[in-house]
C-alpha cells in the first residue's frame, strides 16, 4: 500500500527558509518521478515542482523558481523541498505526490497518483 | 503557466448526471492525452479519479467518466450520489514539461 507522509511544516518569518520532507513507502520509490503541490487556505491546487526518478530533471512553477529546490534521496525513500526567501503568499498546505503508475508491463506517467496528507506552512511575522 | 478554466460550481439532484468542463490551450489540454481529474473533500487530500483523459483507476466507480474535445476536457458524474459532493480539479501536462491545474469546481448535491 502506497504511503506518503510529509513533515517539516510550521510557522516561519518572511525571508526565512524551511525544508519539507516526504517519506515514501509501499512502492519502488526510485522508479517514479515525484511532485510537490500546494494549496493556499481556501484556494485551489497549485503545482509547485517535479523531480525525475533519478533526480536529474527538475521543473518548477514560475511562482517558486529560483527560491525553491526539489531533491530526493532514493536510498532513504525520501523527497525534499527546500524553500528559501519565503513570502506570505507561500502560506499553504504542501502535498507530495507520486507520478503515474506502472502495472502489467505498461507505465502511464504525468498524473498525481497518490498524495500525502499534507503539511501546513505558514509564513508570517 | 495559466490555470485551466473550470466552472466555479455545478449542482445536481441525486441520480442525475452532471458534467464539469476544463478548458485549456493547444499547449496543454489540447496537445496531450495527459489530462487527469481529482476529487477533494473538505480537509482531505485530493484523490485521483481519472487519468489520461478517460482512464479510471481501480476503486473509482464507473459512474465517473472523462472525455476530451479539442482544448476542453470534461468529467461526467452519472447517477449523482450524496458522497460525490466535493471539489473537483482537472490537471494537464504542459508543453514546457510543467503541470497545470484548473481553479476547481464545487459540486453540490441538491
Amino acid at each position: 500500500q502506497v504511503h506518503l507522509v510529509e513533515s517539516g511544516g510550521g510557522v516561519v518569518q518572511p525571508g526565512r527558509s524551511l525544508r519539507l520532507s516526504c517519506a515514501a513507502s509501499g512502492f519502488t520509490f526510485s522508479a517514479y518521478a515525484m511532485y510537490w503541490v500546494r494549496q493556499a487556505p481556501g484556494k485551489g491546487l497549485e503545482w509547485v515542482a517535479l523531480l525525475s526518478n533519478d533526480g536529474t530533471d527538475k521543473y518548477y512553477a514560475d511562482s517558486v523558481k529560483g527560491r525553491f529546490s526539489i531533491s530526493r534521496d532514493n536510498s532513504k525513500n525520501t523527497l525534499f523541498l527546500q524553500m528559501d526567501s519565503l513570502r506570505a503568499e507561500d502560506t499553504a498546505v504542501y502535498y507530495c505526490a507520486k507520478d503515474g503508475d506502472c502495472s502489467g508491463g505498461r507505465c502511464s506517467p504525468n498524473f498525481f497518483h497518490y498524495w500525502g496528507q499534507g503539511t501546513l506552512v505558514t509564513v508570517s511575522s | 503557466q495559466s490555470a485551466l478554466t473550470q466552472p466555479a460550481s455545478v449542482s445536481g439532484s441525486p441520480g442525475q448526471s452532471i458534467t464539469i468542463s476544463c478548458t485549456g490551450t493547444s499547449s496543454d489540454v489540447g496537445g496531450y492525452i495527459y489530462v487527469s481529474w481529482y476529487q477533494q473533500h473538505p480537509g482531505k487530500a485530493p484523490k485521483l479519479m481519472i487519468y489520461e483523459v478517460s482512464n479510471r483507476p481501480s476503486g473509482v466507480p464507473d459512474r465517473f467518466s472523462g472525455s476530451k474535445s479539442g482544448n476542453t476536457a470534461s468529467l461526467t458524474i452519472s447517477g449523482l450520489q450524496a458522497e460525490d459532493e466535493a471539489d473537483y480539479y482537472c490537471s494537464s501536462y504542459s508543453s514546457t514539461s510543467t503541470r497545470v491545474f484548473g481553479a476547481g469546481t464545487k459540486v453540490t448535491v441538491l
